[in-house]
This record gives C-alpha cells, structure tokens and sequence, in this order.
C-alpha cells in the first residue's frame, strides 16, 4: 500500500534556528512530491518537486528531492514564530489520489 | 481568484444524526476532492470527482459516507449516521490537472460528534 511518512512528528525550536524536516514516501507510480504549510486553516501550497537534486527555494524554505532513496528535506533557517505550524507531505501516486503523511508540527519559540 | 469555498465551517451533532457539507471548488477546476483530517493526523482522501463523475471512492465508507456533484461544478458530502469516530476537519479540494500538481484546499469544515 502506498504510505507517506514524515519525522519527526513535532519539534520545538527557537527563533532563528535551522529546521529540517524529513518526508520518505513508498508511492506506486510516483509523479511528484509537495510540501504544504498548515496552520489552523486549509494547508497552503509550499513547493512541488519532481525531480531529483533540484533544490527549490522560497525564502527562508527550501526543499530537495531524492528520488532513488526516496525521500525529501524540507529546511527552513533563521525560523520565525510565524513559522509554528503542521508541515504536510504528500505525493502523487497510484489511483491518481494525492497521499498525506502525518505531518510534522514545528513550534518556534521566541 | 477566489478560492475553494466550503460550509458550514463548524458543525455540532449527535451521534446517529446527520450532516451535510457544501464545497464549490476554484472555477475552471475539473477535479475536486474531499478528505478528511482527523486530529494529529494528515488527511485522507475519501472520494474524487472528475468533472461529475467519480475516479475514486475506495476509502468512502458507503454505508454512511455519501458525495455527489451534480452539473461537475459543487459538491455535497452527507454523513448519515453520524458516530463519535466521524469527528475531523473536512477539507475539500480541487484542481486544474487530474492525478498532478497543487492542489488547492479550502478552509475546512469542522464536524464534532458528540
């Protein structure tokens, strides 16, 4: 069955701290992988990545796959409090359904 | 652009009541999607229309879980009845490419069982 599984499941920084978050996926069929930022609403897009090695940045976040160990990083340096939420993984897979890991929920202290 | 419009946001029933929810995705969106999100946890996806057909509805529970989407456009999903395990946040979903891409969630609606 095809899974999605992030870690850790909580952390607790404080500002200006470097994250990493780690996402391994088991997706028969995969296409792509996408990070979503989750606060208490609808999770907001981050990145999309599908290929491997290509470092996508936003800011202070970015991103890179590894398609043949078959995870992906998501770093975020310098945090900021506005940066406490549920960090979502999910990816394309078979069935054409988008699958969810548990996510990770970063806390930044002041 | 206006975004993925879902209601109502907050709903309180007892067990073995039921419940409706209406989501109207982006306009121009084929695929529209409903997952459920049960606290500490990500979502799960339960059913997926391609325009007003279903591509997937395999982790539906059909004996109380139903959805439809007449005309292709919005959407219903009905819990009938209700129990305690139904309690989760509600998101719907849609986007432009079908089985890739973003996919663009709205706020949630917010299902307590008591």
């Amino acid at each position: 069955e095809d899974k999605v599984v992030q870690s850790p499941l909580s952390l607790v920084v404080h500002e200006g701290d470097t994250v990493t978050l780690n996402c391994s996926y088991e997706v028969t069929n995969f296409r792509s992988l996408l990070w979503y930022k989750q606060e208490k609403k609808a999770p907001t897009f981050l990145f999309m990545l599908t290929s491997s090695g290509i470092e996508k940045k936003s800011g202070r976040l970015s991103s890179i796959l590894d398609k043949k160990e078959l995870f992906s990083i998501l770093n975020i340096t310098a945090t900021q409090t506005g940066d406490s939420a549920v960090y979502l993984c999910a990816a394309w897979g078979n069935n054409n359904d988008m699958r969810f890991g548990a996510g990770t929920r970063l806390t930044v202290k002041p | 652009e206006a975004g993925v419009a879902q209601s109502p946001r907050y709903k309180i029933i007892e067990k073995r009541q039921s419940v409706a929810f209406w989501c109207n995705p982006i306009s121009g969106h084929a695929t529209l999607y409903w997952y459920q999100q049960i606290l500490g946890q990500g979502p799960k996806l339960l059913i997926q229309f391609q325009n007003n057909g279903v591509v997937d509805d395999s982790q539906l529970p059909k004996d109380r879980f139903s959805a439809e989407r007449l005309k292709g456009v919005d959407s219903t999903l009905k819990i009938q009845p209700a129990k305690l395990e139904d309690s989760a946040v509600y998101l719907c979903a849609s986007s432009l490419a079908f089985g890739h891409g973003e996919l663009f969630f709205g706020e949630g609606s917010r299902l307590t069982v008591l």
